[in-house]
């Protein structure tokens, strides 16, 4: 089966912009996580989606925002971008099985 | 809060040579625990899990994890490493009242000589 598909790969922007990342889960897959990975803070979860609610939030700004559609397709937005934004983004879906987590390659974005 | 610490940051082994992982988390509930590989240049992939019964789990490629719930810690072992084993392994810990949101460590850089 496919697997979790993050777009784009790479995105370069510029402080003060903003910034939509796509995530499509795997097919049957309800729940879509996102987690932002740097060298200095590691992984650290920001939301969670399941059936196009948010259904746990982690400890970032309110500049990170997401949503999920019907389809379960989720997008992550970060509005007024800052240099400390850059980071890889990741995605993860989970199915029915218990914490069945699969993760995307990521989205590379670089503030600039 | 949760926390998941691993305590080595980078670790240089020589092919052959034996692997453990520090990985420790604070939370006294229940948990389920997790070890993360991510390959250079490739996605994060599950290694192996915990969830309840045996406490000695093993996973893909010769690994296995011990959970010692009395020490909070979930330490990754490999008898004998490879080269492809170079990699950033990512200890994580989601618990019972929050299961979706995965707490990872900070990771370990795992570089092996040939």
């Amino acid at each position: 089966k496919a697997g979790v598909t993050q777009t784009p790969r790479y995105l370069i922007k510029t402080r003060g912009q903003q910034v939509t990342l796509s995530c499509s889960p795997i097919s049957g897959h309800r729940s879509v996580s996102w987690y932002q990975q740097t060298p200095g803070q590691g992984l650290q979860f920001l939301f969670e989606y399941f059936s196009e609610t948010q259904r746990n939030k982690g400890n970032f700004p309110g500049r990170f925002s997401g949503r999920q559609f019907s389809n379960s397709r989720s997008e992550m937005n970060v509005s007024t971008l800052e240099l400390g934004d850059s980071a890889l983004y990741l995605c993860a879906s989970q199915g029915t099985e218990p914490w069945g987590y699969t993760f995307g390659s990521g989205t590379r974005l670089t503030v600039v | 809060a949760q926390s998941v610490s691993q305590h080595n940051h980078h670790v240089i082994l020589s092919e052959a040579a034996s692997l453990e992982l520090g990985c420790n988390y604070s939370y006294g509930g229940t948990v389920n625990l997790f070890w993360y590989v991510q390959y250079p240049g490739q996605h994060l992939q599950l290694l192996l899990k915990y969830f309840s019964g045996d406490p000695l789990v093993k996973g893909i490629k010769g690994f296995e994890a011990e959970f010692i719930k009395s020490k909070f810690s979930f330490n990754l072992r490999k008898p004998s490493v490879q080269w492809s084993d170079t990699a950033e392994y990512f200890c994580a810990v989601t618990v019972y009242s929050s299961a979706s949101k995965i707490i990872f460590g900070s990771g370990t850089r795992l570089s092996i000589r040939p």
